[in-house]
């Protein structure tokens, strides 16, 4: 079965800091793979999706940045966080097989605090 | 850019009541999906459906997608407390979506004893 991680859980870092924030899938070969944030008890904001290796599509401008470094690894960056980067940050993937219905199955989350 | 919109966006009811959420688009959905999401954890899926006018049952929960696929409703029988959660629903755009979901905005429910 396929299992998706996310870490850390929680990160309190200072403005003006650098953020690297790691997701991994287990038990399938290249997923679409996604990153979301997500304010308190809202809707989830798509920030970056993947379909390959190397392969990043932005949907927001903002200070984040994504990369694919492997078949099955997403990591989520800043240079520098912004007090506005603070929020759950969720990481999803989903089979890249034809004909599939678009679901998507998230990771545990990443609540970030920038002070 | 397609929207959902979730109604209500907060809902308080008393465990034994019946509720139901509901989740509207202008655009059409290749397939529309809800979630539960729980407290400082990730979404979790309940269903998918695919096709015009499907209803689809969960236990207590029973899940219907519009005739034009636009929209789709979530409607709980007798709620418990275990049914408190954050309801999301999500759907695949028939044209211009790709390999993305457009989220709807939330429902917020809380069953109290």
């Amino acid at each position: 079965s396929q299992t998706i991680h996310q870490w850390p859980a929680t990160l309190v870092q200072p403005v003006g800091s650098p953020l690297s924030l790691e997701c991994t899938v287990e038990g399938t070969s290249n997923p679409n793979l996604y990153w979301y944030r997500q304010a308190a008890g809202r809707g989830l904001q798509l920030l970056f999706y993947s379909v390959g290796i190397g392969q990043i599509s932005s949907e927001v401008p903002q200070n984040l940045s994504a990369s694919r470094p492997q078949d099955r690894q997403f990591i989520l960056s800043s240079k520098k966080l912004l007090l506005s980067d603070s929020g759950f940050y969720l990481c999803a993937w989903r089979t890249s097989m034809p004909f599939s219905y678009n679901e998507q199955f998230f990771g545990p989350g990443t609540r970030l605090t920038v002070l | 850019t397609q929207l959902l919109e979730q109604s209500p966006q907060f809902l308080s009811i008393q465990e034994g009541e019946n509720l139901t959420v509901y989740c509207n688009s202008s655009s059409v959905f290749s397939s529309l999906q809800w979630y539960r999401q729980e407290p400082g954890e990730g979404p979790v899926l309940l269903v998918t459906v695919v096709t015009g006018g499907e209803v689809k049952k969960l236990k207590r929960l029973t899940f219907q997608f519009g005739d034009a696929r636009k929209d789709s409703s979530l409607h709980i029988t007798a709620a418990q407390p275990g049914d408190t959660g954050l309801y999301l629903c999500a759907g695949a755009a028939v044209t211009g979506g790709g390999n993305k979901l457009t989220f709807g905005t939330g429902t917020q429910l809380k069953v109290e004893l």
